[in-house]
């Protein structure tokens, strides 16, 4: 299948400062990607949907200005987490698709860990 | 609306006996439904999808599916589980609201496979 390459896998970071979080399609090209953040032993909340060159669409309560989302190209996504506080520590999982149409399957990345202390 | 669900948190088999996760949906049009495993500290493995075709699909490491229209739901099954299998597995639908085609996943069933 696809590859999607997710970096850092895990980081940690002071209260206050950002951090940035990149998620490459690396055999394919993705106009679309997703982010989203999982809590221990649940389901994937998705937070936004980048779109290359355009603008993400970013989820009902999700804060546009904390989780910064760029899509510059047909192969690189990243979500960076501004004034990162320690509510933000959580695990971040990038996806993405490679052709248009229902029918096709998303592959993810590996994920982030980020830890605010 | 799009949505899933997995009715059971969490499932107990022994090694070599057969599994089943359970996942139903609802849908307003053709579903396009997944599953994905998810291994601890990892991101999500695509198993299997149903598009289209014959209902009972297979996927990777042995899974199958069985797409059941009647009964709006889509188990994921394998004959003999392994230790291996041991990991929490999501079913999804893809939201044909969506211009994206984000997916809908399910809360996630933990499988935990015993020697």
């Amino acid at each position: 299948g696809a590859v999607v390459s997710q970096h850092p896998s895990r980081v940690i970071c002071k209260s206050g400062t950002s951090v940035k979080i990149e998620c490459r399609s690396l055999d394919f090209q993705a106009t679309t990607m997703f982010w989203y953040r999982q809590f221990p032993k649940q389901s994937l909340m998705l937070m936004a949907t980048s779109n290359e060159g355009s603008k993400a669409t970013y989820e009902q309560g999700v804060e546009k200005d904390k989780f910064l989302i760029n899509h510059a190209s047909l192969t690189l996504s990243t979500l960076t987490v501004t004034s990162a506080h320690p509510e933000d520590s959580s695990f971040y999982i990038c996806s993405a698709r490679d052709l248009q149409g229902w029918g096709t399957e998303a592959f993810f990345g590996q994920g982030t860990r980020l830890t605010v202390v | 609306a799009q949505s899933v669900a997995q009715p059971e948190d969490q499932v107990n088999v022994a090694e070599g006996n057969p599994l089943t996760v359970k996942c139903t949906y609802s849908v307003s049009g053709n579903p396009y439904l997944f599953w994905y495993v998810q291994y601890p500290n990892r991101g999500l493995q695509f198993l299997l999808k149903y598009i289209t075709g014959d209902n009972l699909v297979k996927g990777s490491y042995g899974f199958e599916a069985e797409f059941n229209k009647s009964q709006t739901s889509f188990h994921l099954k394998k004959p003999s589980a392994l230790v291996s299998d041991s990991a929490l597995y999501f079913c999804a639908v893809r939201d044909l609201d969506n211009q994206g085609g984000k997916l809908i996943f399910g809360q996630g069933t933990e499988l935990s496979v015993k020697p």
